[in-house]
């Protein structure tokens, strides 16, 4: 099976532009989770989907959203770009129910000058 | 509020010898623990797992302890290798709730 796969993988934005991720889950993986992680902190958890559905949100404020399809891809979207918006995000799915494993991308690499 | 601690940020060890990694966290409604390593730009690869109903689960080089009642969990591997370099997060849920990280131990084996 292919694994979880994130698009772009590096990324280049200035202050105040908006930016669009893209992961695409494992074959038959419902839900997909979204992380941020920067220089000295460990993973912070943004939201999670499943079933097209938000089931799970992290501290981070509206700015960061994101949505989930059909096809169980899922978009996550950053508006009004900081500079401490810099970070790899990391995209995860796993089948769907309590107990299963979470299976992570590669991560997309996003820096805002 | 840091429910899932990894308080050595960074641990060196021999090859050859055990690696001991630690692991605590705060909330008892956790039933599930995970194992993560990370390498520099890449995506955590998961290790290894443990349910609260069980106390060790093995696989190959890797074991996974829970001690419940000390809130506490240890990966042990052994022998090390110099392909163990890297971040490990251990990671811990309930239910359907997020998967809660802890903040990383940078493990280097020293040939």
């Amino acid at each position: 099976k292919a694994g979880v796969t994130q698009t772009p993988r590096y990324l280049i934005k200035t202050r105040g532009q908006q930016v669009t991720l893209s992961c695409s889950p494992i074959s038959g993986h419902r839900s997909v989770s979204w992380y941020q992680q920067t220089p000295g902190q460990g993973l912070q958890f943004l939201f999670e989907y499943f079933s097209e559905t938000q089931r799970n949100k992290g501290n981070f404020p509206g700015r960061f959203s994101g949505r989930q399809f059909s096809n169980s891809r899922s978009e996550m979207n950053v508006s009004t770009l900081e500079l401490g918006d810099s970070a790899l995000y990391l995209c995860a799915s796993k089948v769907g129910g309590p107990s299963d494993t979470q299976y992570f991308g590669p991560g997309t690499r996003l820096t805002v000058l | 509020d840091q429910q899932v601690k990894q308080n050595s940020p960074s641990l060196s060890v021999q090859e050859g010898r055990i690696s001991i990694l630690n692991c605590d966290y705060t909330n008892s409604m956790f039933d599930y623990f995970l194992w993560y390593k990370k390498y520099p730009a890449e995506g955590p690869t998961f290790l290894i797992s443990i349910s609260s109903i069980k106390d060790k689960n093995e696989d190959g080089r890797f074991t996974v302890f829970l001690n419940k009642s000390a809130k506490h969990l240890s990966l042990h591997i052994v022998p090390s290798q110099p392909g163990d370099s890297a971040v490990y997060f251990c990671a811990a849920n309930f239910g359907n709730e997020k998967l809660t990280f802890g903040t990383g131990t940078r493990l280097t084996i020293i040939p």
